[in-house]
């Protein structure tokens, strides 16, 4: 069965430092990749996705993330965290051929200290 | 706001109750999808619209859920006889292609 794993479920980090979350997936066909984001009361927002093309793609608030498939990974990162980032984060795959449903991981909890 | 809604935001109910959801989608995206989601846990699929077309349900989709999406616009999402394991966030989504956008999720809680 297809399925999500993301490595981390909670990440303390401090403000500045830098963030990778990872994100491994088990699908062989072709994909779309998505991290979503849900701040503290809020809904699932989408942070950036990748359709095709240049693996490396840019989100909002300065997040990006890196599409390597050899290694069926899709992992987000920023160079510098704020406190305001302090969210919980979803990385999703769409599989063209199953309905264009979303197979979402467990999510990982980043709490960033000021 | 043109985004995805829901409603109620909360529901609390006693179990064997029956409970019905509502997912207004963004305008003109055609199709509609139902999440649950649990504590700690990432969403999981339910089932999704094509229009008024329902076109996969999941296993997780017991009998004693429906969902209907009647003129192709808004959707409705209804448990029968409830069971406190059916205490779950649940999230419509909806998209136009490829991209779904979430509403802000109906919080059932079953005593």
């Amino acid at each position: 069965a297809q399925s999500v794993s993301q490595h981390n479920h909670h990440v303390i980090l401090s403000e500045a430092a830098s963030l990778e979350l990872g994100c491994n997936y088990s699908y062989g066909g072709t994909v779309n990749l998505f991290w979503y984001v849900q701040y503290p009361g809020q809904h699932l927002q989408l942070l950036l996705k990748y359709f095709s093309g240049d693996p490396l793609v840019k989100g909002i608030k300065g997040f990006e993330a890196e599409f390597i498939k050899s290694k069926f990974s899709f992992n987000l990162r920023k160079p510098s965290v704020q406190w305001s980032d302090t969210a919980e984060y979803f990385c999703a795959v769409y599989l063209y051929n199953q309905g264009g449903k979303l197979i979402f991981g467990q999510g990982t909890e980043l709490s960033v200290k000021p | 706001d043109t985004g995805v809604s829901q409603n109620p935001r909360h529901k609390i109910t006693k179990r064997g109750q029956n409970v019905t959801f509502r997912c207004d989608p963004i305008s003109e995206h055609n199709r509609l999808y139902w999440y649950r989601q649990t504590l700690g846990q990432g969403p999981e699929f339910l089932t999704y619209f094509q229009n008024e077309a329902q076109l996969e349900k999941s296993r997780l989709l017991s009998d004693r859920f429906s969902a209907e999406r009647p003129k192709g616009s808004f959707s409705t999402l209804e448990i029968q006889r409830t069971e406190q394991g059916d205490s779950a966030m649940y999230l419509c989504a909806s998209s136009e292609q490829d991209t779904q956008y979430f509403g802000p999720g109906t919080r059932l809680t079953v005593l």
